[in-house]
C-alpha cells in the first residue's frame, strides 16, 4: 500500500488553519496514524485511528478520512508546530508504511 | 517514566554486521510488541521490522529481509536487531519503537506510541 502526501512543503504564519492530505493507493479503512517529526528528534504520535488525538496532544490537532483520503488539520498554527509530519497505514500491519512526509516551515 | 534507548551504531564497511539495541523501561516489556524504523539522511521515515510480544513471529522489509533480524531478550527488556551484509543504503538513524493496539469502533488500531531517540549506522569504506 503507497501513501502520498500534499503538499510536501508548506509555509504558513503562526495562528494560519493548516491541513495536509494523505491518500493511500488501496481503501485502508481508518486504519491510519499521523506522526510529528521535529528535527534531530525521534517522531511522536498525534492521531490513530485516523482521527483518535493521543493522550497529551493539543487539542488544535484533528484527523478526519477513512478509505483513501485523509487529512491532518491545524487549526491555529503554533510556533512549535513548525516539523515535518507523516502519516502511517497499518491496514497491513504489522508490515506498515509512511508516507513520504510534509514539511510545515515558518513563512 | 515510559522510555526506550538504542545504542550500537557506529561506522562499518559495506558487507560488513551491526547489532543495535533497544533497552525498555517504565512499561511491562514482555506485554508488548516491538518496531525498529530507519531514516536515511534527509529522508522519510522506512518500517524495517516487527517482533511479535513474546518472540512468536517476525517481519520483514523487503529491502532487509535475508540480511537483518529482529530479536528480543524480555528478561532484559531489551529489543535487537542484528544488521548483516549492509549496504549503503543502510546508513540511518535506526530508531525501535513500542507498539501498542487499541479496541474502538469495533475494531482493533495499533500505532506506534513511544519512539527511541535513535542510533545512527553509516556505512562506508
Amino acid at each position: 500500500i503507497q501513501l502520498t502526501q500534499s503538499p510536501s512543503f508548506l509555509s504558513a504564519s503562526v495562528g494560519d488553519r493548516v491541513t495536509i492530505t494523505c491518500r493511500a493507493s488501496q481503501g485502508i479503512s481508518s486504519y491510519l496514524a499521523w506522526y510529528q517529526q521535529k528535527p534531530g528528534k525521534a517522531p511522536k504520535l498525534l492521531i490513530y485511528a485516523a482521527s483518535t488525538l493521543q493522550s497529551g496532544v493539543p487539542s488544535r490537532f484533528s484527523g478526519s478520512g477513512s478509505g483513501t483520503e485523509f487529512t491532518l488539520t491545524i487549526s491555529s498554527l503554533q510556533p512549535e508546530d513548525f516539523a515535518t509530519y507523516y502519516c502511517q497505514q497499518l491496514n497491513s500491519y504489522p508490515k506498515v508504511t509512511f508516507g513520504p512526509g510534509t514539511k510545515v516551515d515558518i513563512k | 517514566q515510559v522510555q526506550l534507548v538504542e545504542s550500537g551504531g557506529g561506522v562499518v564497511q559495506p558487507g560488513g554486521s551491526l547489532r543495535l539495541s533497544c533497552a525498555a523501561s517504565g512499561f511491562t516489556f514482555s506485554s508488548y510488541g516491538m518496531h525498529w524504523v530507519r531514516q536515511a539522511p534527509g529522508k522519510g521515515l522506512e518500517w524495517v521490522a516487527f517482533i511479535r510480544y513474546d518472540g512468536s513471529n517476525k517481519y520483514y522489509a523487503d529491502s532487509v529481509k535475508g540480511r537483518f533480524t529482529i530479536s528480543r531478550d524480555n528478561s532484559k527488556n531489551t529489543l535487537y536487531l542484528q544488521m548483516n551484509s549492509l549496504r549503503a543504503e543502510d546508513t540511518a538513524v535506526y530508531y525501535c519503537a513500542k507498539d501498542h493496539g487499541i479496541a474502538a469502533r469495533r475494531n482493533y488500531y495499533y500505532y506506534m506510541d513511544v519512539w527511541g531517540k535513535g542510533t545512527t549506522v553509516t556505512v562506508s569504506s
